[in-house]
């Protein structure tokens, strides 16, 4: 059974930062591309991170851009999203999710960590 | 980047009706766009994907149609478990990928 379970959010204080990681099991986290959406409270869902299969090609949003960094540590099937130069507008709950075949499409979601930017 | 509208915002229907969702893309995304099923303080759930492909254990009440701009998502008789959100997604054109704002299904 496909399982993703998120940690590392908390309570940080504005331009600080957080390291969230995602723990796979049931699959095997480097055949697969695995994408960071979040969810502000109350708002919709916001991509953003995507890592590639071979963890060459790393993608972000423009948002977070230059202050994120998503990376994959094979050996513990494990997913990771480094959260620097936080901003109140990064509050959110983070989930992690698992691509398919086809790149762009998740079908597998974890519950998601909370992340609260304030002072 | 491409926008994602979704229409209505809210659809308040009952328990057995049909509900038609809408979503309509600022330039064609051809086929690859995706609905996901939000429940309140649960993960979103893919439901279909590239336009009009049920994911794995989805119920057949659920369908999807449409290519290049216009597109929806069919729910044939609404079960009180499909009371919840539903976003579009398109993987056309990225980065970035983008969603769009959501509808919510209500009970009336």
């Amino acid at each position: 059974e496909v399982q993703l379970l998120e940690s590392g959010g908390g309570l940080v204080p504005p331009g600080g930062s957080l390291r969230l990681s995602c723990a796979a099991s049931g699959f095997t986290l480097s055949n697969y591309a695995m994408t960071w959406v979040r969810q502000a409270p109350g708002k919709g869902l916001d991509w953003v991170s995507t890592i590639t299969v071979s963890s060459g090609s790393t993608y972000y949003a423009d948002s977070v851009r230059g202050r994120f960094t998503i990376s994959r540590d094979n050996s513990k099937n494990t997913l990771y999203l480094q959260l620097n130069s936080l901003r109140a507008e990064d509050t959110a709950i983070y989930y992690c999710s698992k691509g398919m075949s086809a790149p762009g499409i998740f079908d597998y979601w974890g519950r998601g960590t909370l992340v609260t930017v304030s002072s | 980047e491409i926008v994602l509208t979704q229409s209505p915002a809210t659809l308040s229907l009952s328990p057995g009706e049909r509900a038609t969702l809408s979503c309509r893309a600022s330039q064609s995304v051809s086929s690859y766009l995706a609905w996901y099923q939000q429940k309140p303080g649960q993960a979103p759930r893919l439901l279909i994907y590239d336009a009009s492909n049920r994911a794995t254990g989805i119920p057949p009440r659920f369908s999807g149609s449409g290519s290049g701009t216009d597109f929806t998502l069919t729910i044939s008789s609404l079960e009180p478990e499909d009371f919840a959100a539903y976003y579009c997604q398109q993987r056309s054109n990225w980065p970035p990928l983008t969603f769009g704002g959501g509808t919510k299904v209500e009970i009336k």
